[in-house]
């Protein structure tokens, strides 16, 4: 299993509010690495949605925001569309395994 | 607007040499502004970073292929290579290569991906 576990799963109806969460550890999260998160469609590569915990590349919308405490973080989707549908995964560095590792990825479904 | 494209031996057997090529576009890997890294999905293990390459040499592996896996940078033909030796049909997977994001640092994330190639290790 992976070092940074996510839920396999999570679904909403258009216009809701899901939240994506990504659950660490003393080595990783908790150090203070910052976490990252893609959207990958599927047949397709991962696309960085957020980098640095925070921040949204350009053509990324606000609708998709992200936040870290302790050793976790979570991606917060609001407004949600029928093409956010994907996988979502979390991404961070562990300094115990001296690797940049990713979560096991959840898949949104919306309603 | 930088694209990565990988190629390379689709199918592989068992106990040979895995050799990808990802050409880069848009932007020169020589230029020592970025670092480059190789990354593989497989279902059942998900996503796992395998490699990184830095100001023309400088190599983090990651440790659990570090025997086995090695890259390198074409300047002249502006690619990156990925070798990975002695593969079992646990190395089948979809191999990426991407950029690295930010500076240097345990930071980074990886931005953008090229499509990915599917390698299948069988005899």
């Amino acid at each position: 299993q992976s070092v940074l576990t996510q839920p396999p799963s999570v679904s909403g109806a258009p216009g809701q509010r899901v939240i994506i969460s990504c659950t660490g550890s003393s080595t990783n999260i908790g150090t203070g690495y910052d976490v990252h998160w893609y959207q990958q469609f599927p047949g397709t590569a991962p696309k960085v949605l957020i980098y640095g915990n925070t921040n949204r590349p350009s053509g990324v919308p606000d609708r998709f925001s992200g936040s870290k405490s302790g050793t976790s973080a979570s991606l917060a989707i609001t407004g949600l569309q029928a093409d956010d549908e994907a996988d979502y995964y979390c991404q961070s560095y562990d300094n115990d395994l001296n690797i940049w590792i990713f979560g096991g990825g959840t898949r949104l479904t919306v309603l | 607007q930088l694209q990565l494209q990988e190629s390379g031996s689709g199918l592989v057997k068992p106990s040979q040499t895995l050799s990808l090529t990802c050409a880069v576009s848009g932007g020169s890997i020589s230029s020592g502004d970025y670092a480059w890294s190789w990354i593989r999905q497989t279902p059942g293990k998900g996503l796992e970073w395998l490699v990184y390459i830095y100001q023309s040499g400088s190599v983090y592996y990651n440790p659990s292929l570090k025997s086995r896996v090695s890259i390198s940078e074409d300047t002249s033909k502006n690619h990156l290579s990925l070798r990975l030796r002695s593969v079992t049909a646990a190395d089948t997977a979809v191999y990426y290569c991407a950029r690295v994001g930010g500076n240097v640092t345990a930071n980074n994330w990886f931005d953008p991906w090229g499509p990915g190639t599917q390698v299948t290790v069988s005899s």
